[in-house]
């Protein structure tokens, strides 16, 4: 069964550099869309963007400027950079697998970000 | 403001039916993607609940069940039990030039009663 784990820095400060990983467990990462879902505190749920294994990307229009998503086979990773933070970048980070629908789901990681 | 729209919030007693809406236009439900439903309970990460519009994922109850028509979707749940409390999320695809990827509506805060 195919497990998700998020980690990342939790506290960062503005301008910096977001930067999360996912690990896969429990499964091939040579399949399916690898997907970054992001909830601000009390808010939705907002797509980021999404990899495959061949490092195929596709990002949400409006942070595109500022994401860079990676895959690392051999540690069958997955990772999200998001350059230029500020305080709106704040949220409940979640890596998600896509099948076509997210089934699978990480348990979400907070990110503050304050000065 | 979320590509699909849902009630922000919705409740029912114990036993009974309710059904949350999701309405989106011509270029995502409408344009055929299929429709799929997130319950988030508190402080949890969401749980897929429907997919494909009407199929339930293994171990989510039949109590639960989706539906797709035009440009709506809705997700009725009957029997409504306390468990059911939570956060409710519609997701599809849009294909306009501006959206181009993954949307969700934004959320239906249910509450048992």
């Amino acid at each position: 069964q195919v497990q998700l784990q998020e980690s990342g820095p939790g506290l960062m400060k503005p301008s910096e550099t977001l930067s999360l990983t996912c690990a896969v467990s429990g499964g091939s990462i040579n399949t399916y869309y690898w997907t970054w879902v992001r909830q601000p505190p009390g808010k939705g749920l907002e797509w980021i963007g999404h990899i495959d294994y061949s490092g195929s990307t596709k990002y949400n229009p409006s942070l595109k400027s500022r994401v860079t998503m990676s895959v690392d086979m051999s540690k069958t990773q997955f990772s999200l950079k998001l350059r230029s933070a500020t305080a709106a970048d704040t949220a409940v980070y979640y890596c998600a697998r896509n099948a076509g629908f997210l089934d699978v789901w990480g348990q979400g990681t907070t990110v503050t970000v304050s000065s | 403001q979320s590509v699909l729209t849902q009630p922000p919030s919705m409740s029912g007693a114990p036993g009974q039916r309710v059904t949350i809406s999701c309405t989106g236009s011509s270029s995502n439900i409408g344009a055929g993607y299929d429709v799929h439903w997130y319950q988030q309970l508190p402080g949890t990460a969401p749980k897929l609940l429907i997919y494909g519009n009407t199929n339930r994922p293994s171990g989510v109850p039949d109590r639960f069940s989706g539906s797709k028509s035009g440009t709506s979707a809705s997700l009725a749940i009957t029997g409504l039990q306390a468990e059911d409390e939570a956060d409710y999320y519609c997701q599809s695809f849009d294909s306009s030039v501006s959206v181009s990827g993954v949307v969700f509506g934004g959320g239906t805060k249910l509450t048992v009663l």
